[in-house]
């Protein structure tokens, strides 16, 4: 079991580029999630998948799109990257919403020049 | 939304140390969650729980629901608990809110 990968682990983009950020569990569970952290800050929701076929907005989501591709794999798309959007961003899933155990993907480093 | 704050930001301690994390928030949860980040960036789960204590290892989690208020332990500390400790809530929609995460060191 690969638990929960991404792709890439580091990216530097500069600004204006798209680029997406691949996520995909192996542990069959329902809900996704991303999230970005920031020196000093908490992480924060961008978007969360609760279910195949159902994406939502979460604390950040401006300037994100998203994609649950199938129960597997969960996608976050820059479409106009912005220096602003420099995190390291997190995929995470869990069997359920809200009241699992989330595991959490290795991360991607991404820079925004 | 949730405010989740934590205590201390970070925390120096000799090896072998009793350890307390301690974790408030604001609004009634459904679960509270710790989690450990290494350096290095990966983020582990380390207990979820809603009310009382859970033991794992080292590593105790209590919460007091009604001062909305939980600690995590570590019992004989050792250098490779070295990492940052995130709390985090959840209501009954499907966010978590994070706290900024407690920075341990702990040196031989």
């Amino acid at each position: 079991n690969a638990g929960v990968t991404q792709t890439p682990k580091f990216q530097v983009l500069k600004t204006g580029q798209s680029m997406t950020l691949q996520c995909a569990q192996d542990m069959n569970h329902n809900s996704m999630y991303w999230y970005r952290q920031d020196p000093g800050m908490g992480l924060r929701l961008i978007y969360y998948s609760a279910s195949e076929g159902t994406t939502d907005k979460g604390e950040v989501p401006n300037g994100y799109n998203v994609s649950r591709l199938n129960k597997r794999e969960f996608s976050l798309r820059l479409e106009s990257a912005a220096p602003s959007q420099t995190s390291v961003y997190f995929c995470a899933s869990s069997e359920s919403p809200s009241l699992d155990t989330q595991y959490f993907g290795p991360g991607t480093r991404l820079t925004v020049l | 939304k949730n405010e989740v704050e934590q205590s201390p930001q970070n925390l120096t301690a000799q090896e072998g140390e009793f350890i307390t994390i301690n974790c408030s928030y604001s609004v009634g949860i459904s679960a509270l969650h710790w989690l450990q980040q290494h350096p290095g960036g990966g983020i582990v789960s380390l207990f979820m729980l809603s009310s009382g204590k859970k033991k794992h290892g080292r590593l105790i989690a209590t919460i007091n629901i009604q001062e909305k208020h939980s600690s995590l332990h570590i019992t004989a500390s050792h250098p490779r608990d070295s990492a940052v400790y995130i709390c985090a809530v959840s209501n009954s929609g499907y966010a978590l809110n994070f706290g900024k995460g407690t920075s341990l060191l702990v040196t031989p």
